[in-house]
């Protein structure tokens, strides 16, 4: 089957810079990506949700980019903080209309 | 508003046993989804209803796992008998969607399981 990938599953910031954290799909017919973020011990945590239409969708603090050209979607987060260190996954909705999850990034913000 | 209610949160139990997890989700949240969580990787569906109907259960081990969903509010995921590889964190979440799978998920912090 197809599945969500990510490109690395660890990434170390400095409090205040910016993160960039990366996903590769396979499924080009999937038609709506989230992104959600997971601390320890807890349920994922919706953070920001982009449609197959869109390249760019931005929240607060956090920006959603999608290339589907390149099967790519990334997750900026601005001005990082210690309470964003956690696990983040990028999930696709595939045709099937299933929610797929990819194995997820650890960030780790150092202070 | 309250958020999705899970238990136990923590269960221990040896293989071959039986275990039983309860959801109780969103108020009004017509979806509702079982995920397997196994350490180090993301949610994996299990089964999901729309209201007391099975939408998906692809995913479903059928032979020792089983949920339901009767009044199409609370749901029970069941195990039975366990495996050691069913060690993991079992989340339920639900979502005001019908269907479409493109609105927000609203997850519960889940069950742990350990299956000595």
């Amino acid at each position: 089957g197809e599945n969500v990938g990510l490109h690395l599953p660890t990434l170390s910031v400095q409090e205040g810079d910016n993160s960039i954290i990366n996903c590769a799909y396979s499924n080009s017919a999937s038609d709506y990506f989230i992104w959600y973020k997971q601390e320890s011990g807890k349920g994922p945590q919706f953070i920001i949700d982009i449609r197959s239409n869109m390249d760019k969708r931005q929240g607060q603090r956090v920006t959603v980019l999608l290339n589907k050209t390149v099967k790519h979607l990334s997750l900026q987060i601005a001005a990082t903080q210690p309470g964003d260190s956690a696990v983040y996954f990028c999930a696709e909705n595939t045709p099937a209309r299933q929610l797929t999850f990819g194995s997820g990034t650890q960030l780790t913000v150092l202070p | 508003e309250a958020g999705v209610a899970q238990s136990p949160r923590y269960k221990i139990i040896e293989k071959r046993q039986s275990v039983a997890f309860w959801c109780n989700p969103i108020s009004g949240h017509a979806t509702l989804y079982w995920y397997q969580q196994i350490l180090g990787q993301g949610p994996k569906l299990l089964i999901q209803f729309q209201n007391n109907g099975v939408v998906d259960d692809s995913q479903l081990p059928k032979d020792r796992f089983s949920a339901e969903r009767l009044k199409g509010v609370d749901s029970t995921l069941k195990i039975q008998p366990a495996k050691l590889e069913d060690s993991a964190v079992y989340l339920c979440a639900s979502s005001e969607d019908t269907g479409a799978n493109t609105g927000e998920l609203f997850f519960g912090e889940g069950s742990r399981l350990t299956v000595l």
